[in-house]
């Protein structure tokens, strides 16, 4: 079965502190991946996705992130971050144009960022 | 904003009883996912809904069943509710050209006393 791994619960960093979310999933076929992100009291948006091609992906908000095939991993990073970074970040996986087309979810880190 | 809606916000009922959520998918979207997100954990699929029919679901008991509607809309319904069943509950929508892709509505608030 599919699984995700979110390393960390919770990180804090200073405004303008570099961002790394680490991510990783168990799959050992082709996946579809995301980067999700839960604001207080907001719903969940799509920051970024992975479907093919470059394995470096440009989001919303400055987000990118990089998939690594040979480590099954779907870091998310942002140079500078602003105290309106701070949310819960979600990492997801499905199979593409699988029948069930569910997305499965790791754990979440949550993001504090200090002003 | 998605476009995705749902209703109601927030519901709090007693063990046993059974309850009803709805949402309605973004316009031009004819697939509806349903997630559980319990506290601290990230949303669990439920299950999809494709054309009126369920088109794969998760590790979840019967007792969690749903309906789709002609214009897409949805209904989560959960019978005999249990104290675990307290959660989140997540709506998201897509269109099966793109279903890989989904859109998540507010959520709606169950606690089960």
């Amino acid at each position: 079965a599919q699984s995700v791994s979110q390393h960390n619960h919770h990180v804090i960093l200073s405004e303008a502190a570099s961002l790394e979310l680490g991510c990783n999933y168990s799959y050992g076929g082709t996946v579809n991946l995301f980067w999700y992100v839960q604001y207080p009291g907001q719903h969940l948006q799509l920051l970024l996705k992975y479907f093919s091609g470059d394995p470096l992906v440009k989001g919303i908000k400055g987000f990118e992130a990089e998939f690594i095939k040979s480590k099954f991993s779907f870091n998310l990073r942002k140079p500078s971050v602003q105290w309106s970074d701070t949310a819960e970040y979600f990492c997801a996986v499905n199979s593409p144009g699988g029948s069930q087309g569910n997305l499965i979810f790791g754990k979440g880190t949550k993001l504090s960022v200090k002003p | 904003e998605t476009g995705v809606t749902q209703s109601p916000t927030h519901l709090i009922k007693t063990r046993g009883q059974q309850v009803t959520l709805r949402c309605s998918s973004q316009s031009g979207h004819n697939t509806v996912s349903w997630y559980q997100q319990a506290l601290g954990q990230g949303p669990q699929f439920i299950f999809q809904y494709y054309r009126e029919e369920e088109n794969g679901r998760g590790n979840f008991p019967p007792r969690f069943s749903g309906l789709q509607f002609p214009n897409y809309s949805s209904e989560l319904n959960v019978n005999a509710l249990e104290l675990d069943d307290s959660a989140l509950y997540l709506c998201a929508s897509s269109s099966k050209s793109s279903t890989d892709t989904q859109y998540f509505g507010p959520g709606t608030r169950l606690t089960v006393l």
